[in-house]
């Protein structure tokens, strides 16, 4: 079955400063690659998604690219807030309009910004 | 729509007793899910249901663990006999499929904390 690896666990930067997060898979056959974000006391929210079509998608400060030959994948945030304080996590599944299947999280990564 | 409604949104029980948790999906909504989360895990996926049927139950970690989805409308986890290794926050989600414009979301709900004692 798929496995997704997510690094780093903890990441600190300073407001303004951008930062990444990293993602594996293991099964080539993942074709949809979402993002959520877990804010405290809540469950966790997409916030950005990627099709295998496509190798980068933006939105505002935030961007995902994904490399299939490798199996990576990546959120980039820019211009980091205060309110972008959050546990994120990098997730895989098959996925189509007929049918979906189930969609595997990475381990999280707790980001901090430092003001 | 109010979202995916769980409850309750804390239990505390001892060693021993039975865990009912409760979900409501989002009305239309094809596909429910059943998450754990621990700091030690992170997200594990438990089971998932399509159309009210089991799909996928490959994440139950024991027999002590069973779920049911009696209607389109309300989804139940149940943990009997409760340990104290299975203090957690249970998520519900669901997601529509099968829909032009399909984004594949998934929406939870803000989660049941378990606490065994």
């Amino acid at each position: 079955g798929e496995n997704v690896e997510q690094h780093p666990s903890t990441l600190s930067v300073q407001e303004g400063d951008s930062a990444v997060i990293k993602c594996t898979y293991s099964d080539s056959a993942s074709n949809y690659f979402p993002w959520y974000k877990q804010e405290l006391g809540k469950g966790p929210q997409l916030i950005i998604d990627i099709r295998s079509n496509v190798g980068e998608k933006k939105d505002q400060r935030i961007a995902v690219t994904l490399n299939k030959t490798a199996k990576h994948f990546s959120l980039h945030i820019t211009e980091t807030q205060p309110e972008d304080s959050a546990v994120y996590f990098c997730a895989a599944s098959i996925s189509g309009y007929s049918s979906a299947s189930k969609i595997i999280f990475g381990s999280g990564t707790r980001l901090s910004i430092r003001p | 729509d109010a979202g995916v409604i769980q409850s309750p949104r804390h239990e505390v029980t001892e060693m021993g007793q039975e865990v009912t948790l409760r979900c409501k999906p989002i009305s239309g909504h094809d596909y429910l899910f059943w998450y754990r989360q621990t700091m030690m895990r992170g997200l594990e996926l438990l089971i998932y249901f399509n159309n009210n049927v089991p799909i996928d139950d490959s994440g139950m970690p024991e027999d002590r663990f069973s779920a049911k989805m009696p209607n389109a409308s309300f989804s139940t986890l149940k943990i009997q006999p409760s340990e104290p290794r299975d203090s957690a926050v249970y998520f519900c989600a669901s997601r529509a499929t099968g829909t032009v414009g399909d984004t594949g979301e998934l929406f939870f709900g803000e989660g049941s904390r378990l606490t065994v004692l």
